[in-house]
């Protein structure tokens, strides 16, 4: 599998405030496309944000954006007005091809994000 | 909305039991994966199924194998089940190619004794 780092394996945020969760990736390909998912304690995983990397814009969902960085190979997510329900484990997924698994998705390890009143 | 369903969200076998996780959706997507998930590990595919009776090796397939008869359903067999399989599987699925979303189902929380 291609490596996939999230080098924040905790990150604490108080409500209302904003946060940044950084993810970066190896690849040698142009053209891919790269995930945000959530799992809150319930563990079901959840799309948050969704990037195509041949776009120079930055995705954006109402609260949830990123910073994609091609040339860096960066991919981070900014929540914006933290709020209680955000706080779950977040995975970047870069949608990149190897050899065993075509375009299956590869997670980083994940970080957990803690929102604080 | 999409549903991806497993089988048990808890299960408990013992060491050399042969276990069954089944995994169906009801959106007619090609693509079906089989992922574990470990603590400071992240999510690592097992398996992956692009089509009926097709099936390809993830990153770490070693121990398990699968099954896809029918396009809605896609299972994963721990032949012999071991200690180091107790996990959080889980199962998801995909329309077309890479720029599509993977939808998951709740997980099944393995305990092999």
């Amino acid at each position: 599998a291609q490596t996939v780092t999230q080098s924040q394996p905790e990150m604490s945020v108080q409500e209302a405030e904003t946060v940044t969760l950084s993810c970066t990736y190896d690849t040698s390909e142009s053209d891919y496309y790269l995930f945000w998912y959530k799992q809150p304690p319930s563990r079901q995983m959840i799309l948050v944000i969704r990037q195509e990397a041949y776009k120079q814009q930055n995705a954006t969902e109402n609260r949830f954006s990123v910073n994609f960085q091609k040339a860096a190979k960066s991919f981070s997510l900014k929540i914006s007005d933290s709020q209680l329900g955000d706080a779950a484990m977040y995975f970047c997924a870069p949608g990149l091809s190897n050899s065993n698994s075509g375009y299956a998705l590869n997670f980083g390890k994940g970080t957990s994000l803690l929102v604080t009143p | 909305d999409v549903k991806v369903t497993q089988s048990s969200r808890y299960l408990v076998k013992r060491t050399g039991e042969k276990v069954f996780l089944e995994c169906v959706q009801d959106m007619d997507h090609e693509n079906m994966f089989w992922y574990r998930q470990d603590p400071g590990l992240g999510l690592r595919l097992i398996y992956f199924s692009y089509d009926v009776k097709m099936k390809e090796k993830g990153d770490i397939p070693e121990g398990y194998s699968v099954s896809r008869e029918k396009k809605e359903r896609f299972s994963l067999i721990l032949e012999s089940a071991s200690t180091n399989q107790t996990s959080m599987y889980l199962c998801a699925s995909r329309r077309g190619g890479a720029s599509e979303t993977q939808y998951f189902g709740p997980g099944t929380r393995l305990l092999v004794l």
